[in-house]
């Protein structure tokens, strides 16, 4: 069990550019989440895919948000025209399908600047 | 008002105190119940989950849900210097978690 894997760990960008994270769930686990942690709070739920179909959105996800997750396996979050207010550590989590499917790991997130 | 209330501390005990941690919710849907471990700069660490009331225990851990009265709580037996975290509650009606900010502990050696 490797765990849930995430890359970049830091990302440093400028406002007005485009980044990009990824996510590896652990492997036998089909469902993903993306959230957001701002400093001093608890994380917030941002998105959720079960195998590759992308099932709800928060309305914390604008426009400029979107992920995917082709093949049911990694997952991509790309985050366009970037702004002060996306600097945030996103964190993704994966659970198992059946049994305690709602126990949902953790990897490290990626710590996102924008200056 | 926030769905889940949890008193961010910070909370200092001494080596081998019993540290208490607790969270409020205001939504009645919820019935899945989690404790966290994070470290700074690190990812969530999930240390209890929980479906139905009462007490739950593993190892030095204890949770406790009481829907009735929607409260959780997490009690640390023979704190360690290790056990310096934030922990952050978490529950679910269906698979989206909402969390609270988190309480932060430092157990002194």
């Amino acid at each position: 069990d490797t765990g849930v894997s995430q890359n970049p760990r830091h990302k440093i960008t400028k406002r007005g550019q485009n980044v990009t994270f990824r996510c590896d769930p652990i492997s036998e686990h089909n469902r993903l989440y993306w959230y957001r942690q701002t400093l001093g709070q608890g994380p917030e739920f941002l998105t959720y895919f079960q195998n590759e179909a992308q099932l709800e959105k928060s309305r914390l996800l604008s426009d400029r948000f979107s992920a995917e997750r082709p093949k049911g396996s990694f997952s991509t979050l790309e985050i366009q025209r970037t702004e002060q207010g996306d600097s945030a550590m996103y964190l993704c989590a994966s659970s198992r399908r059946g049994g305690a499917k709602l126990e949902q790991f953790f990897g490290p997130g990626t710590r996102l600047t924008v200056l | 008002q926030k769905e889940v209330e949890q008193d961010p501390g910070p909370l200092s005990v001494p080596e081998g105190a019993i540290v208490s941690l607790n969270c409020t919710y205001s939504n009645s849907a919820f019935q899945y119940f989690m404790w966290y471990r994070q470290y700074s700069r690190k990812g969530p660490e999930l240390l209890m989950y929980t479906y139905s009331s009462g007490n739950k225990e593993d190892g030095r851990f204890t949770a406790q849900v009481d829907k009735s009265s929607k409260y959780i709580s997490l009690f640390i037996r023979d704190s360690q210097p290790s056990d310096s975290a934030t922990y952050l509650c978490a529950m679910s009606a269906d698979y989206k978690l909402s969390f609270g900010a988190g309480t932060t502990v430092t157990v002194r050696a």
